[in-house]
């Protein structure tokens, strides 16, 4: 079985301030985590992902995000805000090497004012 | 070029009718998925398809099915929509490489 726990439904940060969006997640298997983002009324884009290679992964638009399995995290962070950043983000954790079966996490609401 | 396109956008219907979803994907994926966003933005996987085996999500009502005319096509058909339904739709597809799914750009299915 397996799960993800976006801690923060929404996050509110100001234009140029560090961002973190935090996850946890639960896995019987060596997981594979993605986290995904949503704009308004857009389809879902693929940030990062971690597969069992390096622990901290960098995604585009500036995310990167750290894979702890110590404290089973995969949190999601960008050193400078965007207004265009604002948007819906998703945690995903599936079996590793599985597309199948995707777990999505509630989601974590990201407000950039200015 | 768009990898996984879904056509409609939106969509809004009279309880009781039957719509279909269509999606297609050029990205040489052999599986396909379809998942339903709920009002509150969780999503929830209806069912993944590949020309071997079809998975089907228990909780999803048999008024919901997927067809697959080819490999880079799977349609979503629903019969006798309830308000429920209402919802966005997203399809998607994933290959034999790493673990990840492309998704489309979502069609907005609203019955009233």
């Amino acid at each position: 079985a397996q799960s993800v726990t976006q801690l923060d439904s929404h996050v509110s940060v100001s234009e140029g301030t560090p961002v973190l969006l935090r996850c946890n997640y639960s896995s019987s298997y060596s997981p594979s985590l993605f986290w995904y983002v949503q704009h308004p009324n857009k389809g879902l884009q693929l940030l990062l992902k971690y597969t069992s290679a390096a622990t901290l992964v960098k995604g585009i638009n500036g995310f990167e995000a750290e894979f702890k399995k110590s404290e089973t995290s995969f949190h999601l962070t960008k050193p400078s805000a965007h207004m265009s950043d604002a948007a819906e983000y998703f945690c995903v954790v599936s079996p590793s090497g599985s597309a199948r079966q995707l777990t999505f996490g509630s989601g974590t609401q990201l407000t950039v004012l200015p | 070029d768009t990898a996984v396109s879904q056509t409609p956008k939106y969509l809004v219907t009279q309880m009781g009718n039957d719509k279909s979803i269509k999606c297609e994907q050029n990205l040489g994926h052999d599986t396909m998925y379809w998942y339903k966003q709920d009002s509150k933005k969780f999503l929830k996987i209806m069912f993944s398809y590949n020309n071997k085996e079809l998975i089907i999500n228990e909780t999803v009502p048999n008024r919901f099915s997927p067809k697959s005319p080819d490999k880079a096509h799977l349609n979503l058909h629903i019969n006798s929509l309830e308000l429920g339904d209402s919802a966005v739709y997203f399809c998607a597809s994933s290959g034999d490489g790493p673990p990840e799914a492309f998704f489309g750009q979502g069609t907005r299915l609203t019955v009233v």
